[in-house]
């Protein structure tokens, strides 16, 4: 058990709906991270948030968006769903920013659009 | 920008073989992860090395800095080792960082 978790694990919605993905870090991590895994690309890099703010942005679409409360846990919101969404979506945490941190990753939910 | 990649794509291997998997990436870094992901999906840390050689249990990982190379090495395989092993190294971006991850290696240990 990494000590990170999401929910839901797993997910099935229509093309056109909105979900939202929920990251609960580990205790005492300040830095959530979120990936996209989908069997033709492979792991890819969504967005990074710390202490709340958002610090690094990789090929997040523009109809996907992300927040970090003051509670650290994170959720990744994805709007107008497209069948080319359906990914494992993972979630993970570190105590700080940057190289140097060992990088924890909860389960994945799993989005299924139809 | 960072390139990772990752040989081979398979392996499949009978129990208690020793195997290597690779990694190379194109920017100089100073830290690499290495992954493994499970059948059901989940991901666990397994090694975050930035230089010379780390062991733990019957994995071993090894960086060459200079040369912009690692290898994760499995002594006395075993069916449970069945994973898939990914890298992935830090990418500079701005004034943050992010992980490049390579497409995987998927290991099949056969009892």
């Amino acid at each position: 058990d990494s000590g990170v978790t999401q929910t839901p694990k797993h997910l099935i919605t229509a093309t056109g709906q909105r979900v939202t993905l929920r990251c609960s870090p580990r205790s005492g991590d300040l830095s959530v991270y979120w990936y996209q895994q989908s069997l033709d690309q492979g792991l890819q890099f969504l967005i990074h948030y710390y202490n709340g703010e958002e610090r690094a942005k990789g090929n997040i679409l523009e109809r996907f968006s992300a927040q970090q409360f003051p509670d650290l846990h994170s959720e990744l919101n994805l709007s107008s769903l497209e069948l080319g969404d359906s990914a494992l979506y993972f979630c993970a945490s570190s105590v700080g920013v940057g190289q140097g941190n060992t990088i924890y990753f909860g389960e994945g939910s799993w989005l299924t659009v139809v | 920008k960072n390139e990772v990649e990752q040989s081979p794509q398979n392996l499949t291997a009978q129990e208690g073989e020793f195997i290597t998997i690779n990694c190379s990436y194109s920017v100089g870094i100073s830290a690499l992860h290495w992954l493994q992901q499970h059948p059901g999906g989940g991901i666990v840390s397994l090694f975050m090395l930035s230089s010379g050689k780390k062991k733990h249990g019957r994995l071993i990982a090894t960086i060459n800095i200079q040369e912009k190379h690692s290898s994760l090495h499995i002594t006395a395989s075993h069916p449970r080792d069945s994973a898939v092993y990914i890298c992935a190294s830090w990418n500079y971006g701005g004034s943050q960082g992010n992980l490049i991850f390579g497409k995987g290696t998927k290991l099949s240990v056969k009892p």
